[in-house]
């Protein structure tokens, strides 16, 4: 059974500082692993989506790496801000699967 | 485009009752997914639909637990006789496919339910 795990459960950074966060799954037999940020009350907003034959995505300040055979990904956020406030959540689609499974997520606070 | 849309936002039950949560995916996607969100347990994966398929059930925790998607749109989850433990928030997503070349989730703002 696939489990996703993220380090670390919390981070507080001040603001400007570049940040990287930790994804890892157990069974690397997948399709795909998408990054998400999910604001306190709010639904999930997609943030970057890697396909299992990609190594890296890139959208903005934000660059997320996959290396698969190792079971692990890595969402780095250049230059944050208070606006970047908000939990994100590390999801793996299995080979076989349609269903995500979901890491409980890193819960980030820049400090303006 | 619009997004993924779920009513009610929220909802109060009182244990015993039975509620319909519902979602409208994005317009055109023929994979819906409905996942539960609880404190403790993370995000859950509760049933899929892809088009007239037969829908995958396995995540969902009980038989009071069901779902229908009428007309490849518009799907319902009905929780029957609900208890304190099923208050969580309810989320539905939706794709362009369901089929392994993986399009994108998107997601609604979910559906806060309490049961008192």
């Amino acid at each position: 059974k696939q489990e996703v795990t993220q380090i670390p459960a919390a981070l507080s950074v001040p603001e400007g500082e570049n940040l990287v966060l930790n994804c890892s799954f157990t069974d690397s037999a997948i399709y795909n692993l998408q990054w998400f940020r999910q604001d306190p009350g709010k639904g999930l907003t997609s943030l970057l989506l890697i396909q299992s034959s990609q190594r890296e995505q890139t959208s903005g300040r934000l660059n997320a790496s996959l290396d698969k055979s190792s079971g692990r990904s890595t969402l780095y956020i250049a230059a944050s801000q208070p606006g970047d406030s908000a939990t994100y959540l590390c999801a793996v689609r299995d080979t076989g699967r349609r269903a995500l499974t979901f890491g409980s997520g890193t819960r980030l606070q820049v400090q303006p | 485009g619009a997004g993924v849309s779920q009513s009610p936002s929220n909802k109060v039950t009182e244990k015993g009752k039975d509620v319909e949560l519902r979602c409208d995916p994005i317009s055109g996607h023929t994979a819906l997914y409905w996942y539960r969100q609880s404190l403790g347990q993370g995000l859950e994966f509760l049933i899929y639909f892809q088009g007239n398929s037969a829908p995958d059930k396995s995540g969902l925790p009980s038989d009071r637990f069901s779902a229908e998607r009428t007309g490849g749109s518009v799907s319902t989850l009905t929780i029957q006789r609900t208890q304190q433990e099923d208050s969580a928030v309810y989320l539905c997503a939706s794709s362009l496919s369901g089929n392994p070349t993986s399009y994108e989730q998107y997601f609604g703002p979910g559906t806060r339910l309490t049961v008192t």
